[in-house]
């Protein structure tokens, strides 16, 4: 079946650098993307999301972008904080003019943040 | 808003028992949905919903059922609990695209 994954299992980057996290998805169908940021031990977290219709959006020091010809996701975080550490899930989903249907996810991937 | 509650947070089953999780979401969200999540991997749909009375399965259904006969809950029931169903889950409920998740209840079958 047709799923979404990431590069990377693991991403290390230094406090103050940015960070950027990729995903590939294999739904052509796929119009609606969403990142999601997980703490250990708590559910996922909301961070930003993005139509197909668009190719870049940006959020409070977050700024995803999306490629639809290679079918390339990426999430940028400005100036990394120690409270940005987590693992990080694209998400991805067929809009069907709603919330129906589940969203396909990734596997993950964790950031870390070196002092 | 509490959001998306679940409860219990942690429970150790034996092999055969039957229990139900938990889920309360008070946005007045008509989709809900279960996923589970095994260790370093991604979440999968197990059951879904888009109001009350209505259900349907997600990607990973087998050995649960659910039911939905309010808009403010959606618990999910393992009849038979088998080690294969030692997971995380994660409750969700949403009113567009946009998901939000409950803090999760980690099962542990023996």
């Amino acid at each position: 079946g047709e799923s979404v994954g990431l590069h990377l299992p693991t991403l290390s980057v230094q406090e103050g650098d940015n960070s950027i996290i990729n995903c590939a998805y294999s739904n052509s169908a796929s119009d609606y993307f969403i990142w999601y940021k997980q703490e250990s031990g708590k559910g996922p977290q909301f961070i930003i999301d993005i139509r197909s219709n668009m190719d870049k959006r940006q959020g409070q020091r977050v700024t995803v972008l999306l490629n639809k010809t290679v079918k390339h996701l990426s999430l940028q975080i400005a100036a990394t904080q120690p409270g940005d550490s987590a693992v990080y899930f694209c998400a991805e989903k067929v809009y069907s003019g709603g919330g129906a249907d589940g969203l396909t996810f990734g596997k993950g991937t964790h950031l870390i943040i070196q002092p | 808003n509490a959001g998306v509650t679940q409860t219990p947070k942690f429970r150790i089953l034996k092999i055969g028992q039957s229990m139900t999780l938990q889920c309360t979401q008070d946005m007045n969200h008509n989709y809900m949905y279960w996923y589970r999540q095994d260790p370093g991997m991604g979440l999968k749909l197990i059951y879904y919903s888009v109001g009350a009375g209505i259900t349907d399965k997600g990607e990973v259904p087998n050995g649960y059922n659910v039911s939905r006969s309010t808009t403010e809950d959606f618990p999910l029931r393992l009849e038979l609990a088998a080690p294969s169903q030692t997971s995380v889950y994660f409750c969700a409920s949403s009113q567009e695209a946009s998901q939000f998740f409950g803090p999760g209840t980690r099962l542990t079958v023996l």
